[in-house]
C-alpha cells in the first residue's frame, strides 16, 4: 500500500524567508501527489497537485512543488513566507479511492 | 456552494453507545472517504467508497462500519464507541480521473467518547 512520510513535524521560519517542506512517498505506480493546508479548527484546502506533465507545479498562495521520481519526493516550496502561511501542511499520495496522507508539518512564522 | 457537509459537528458519547456520522456531497462525486485526524498522526483513512453501493477498508477500519446507499451520502457508524475513537472525523469526496482525483473535504466532526 502507498505511504507518505513528512520528516519534519514542526518548522519555524521568519517572515520573508524561504520555505521548503519535505515529503517522501512510497507508491507502486505513477503517483498522484497533493499538498493540502489546514488552519486551526478548519478542514483541508488543496494547495496544488501533480498527476502528469511538468514536474514543477504551481499552486495557490505562491506555493510550488517539484516531483522527483528518482528521490520519491514531492517537496513544497515558497520563496517568501507570510505570517498568514502559519498552518499545518499535509502531503498526500494515491490513486483512485485510496488516498493516504502524511502526519503533517506544522509551520510557525516568526515576525 | 454546499460542497461536502458533515453532521453532527460535535458529539459526546459514552463508552458503548452507538452513533452515525452523516456525510453529504452535492458535487455528484463518485468517490467518498472517511478519515480520522489525531495529533501527530495526520489523517488516516478509515473506509472509502468508489461508487454507490460500494465500500472498502482503509488503514484503520476496525470499530467502524460504513454504507453508501445513495451516491451523495456516505455514512460512518460506530456500533460500540470506545475512548480510542475520540478524534476529529473528516469526510471527503473526489471526482473522476480526468481531474486528478482532487479530494474535497468537509469541515470535520469532533467526537469525544467518555
Amino acid at each position: 500500500a502507498q505511504s507518505v512520510t513528512q520528516p519534519d513535524i514542526h518548522i519555524t521560519v521568519s517572515e520573508g524567508a524561504s520555505l521548503e517542506l519535505r515529503c517522501n512517498y512510497s507508491y507502486g505506480a505513477t503517483p498522484y501527489l497533493f499538498w493540502y493546508v489546514q488552519s486551526p479548527g478548519q478542514g483541508l484546502q488543496l494547495l496544488l497537485k501533480y498527476f502528469s506533465g511538468d514536474t514543477l507545479v504551481q499552486g495557490i498562495k505562491g506555493f510550488e512543488a517539484e516531483f522527483k521520481r528518482s528521490q520519491s519526493s514531492f517537496n513544497l516550496r515558497k520563496p517568501s513566507v507570510h505570517w498568514s502561511d502559519a498552518a499545518e501542511y499535509f502531503c498526500a499520495v494515491g490513486g483512485w479511492g485510496d488516498m493516504r496522507f502524511g502526519a503533517g508539518t506544522r509551520l510557525t512564522v516568526k515576525p | 456552494n454546499a460542497g461536502v457537509t458533515q453532521t453532527p459537528k460535535f458529539r459526546v458519547l459514552k463508552t458503548g453507545q452507538s452513533m452515525t456520522l452523516l456525510c453529504a456531497q452535492d458535487m455528484n462525486h463518485e468517490y467518498m472517504y472517511w478519515y480520522r485526524q489525531d495529533p501527530g498522526m495526520g489523517l488516516r483513512l478509515i473506509h472509502y467508497s468508489v461508487g454507490e453501493g460500494t465500500t472498502a477498508k482503509g488503514e484503520v477500519p476496525d470499530g467502524y462500519n460504513v454504507s453508501r446507499l445513495k451516491k451523495q451520502n456516505f455514512l460512518l457508524g460506530l456500533e460500540s464507541a470506545a475512548p480510542s475513537q475520540t478524534s476529529v472525523y473528516f469526510c471527503a469526496s473526489s471526482v473522476d480521473r480526468g481531474s486528478g482525483n482532487t479530494i474535497y473535504f468537509g469541515e470535520g466532526s469532533w467526537l469525544t467518547v467518555v
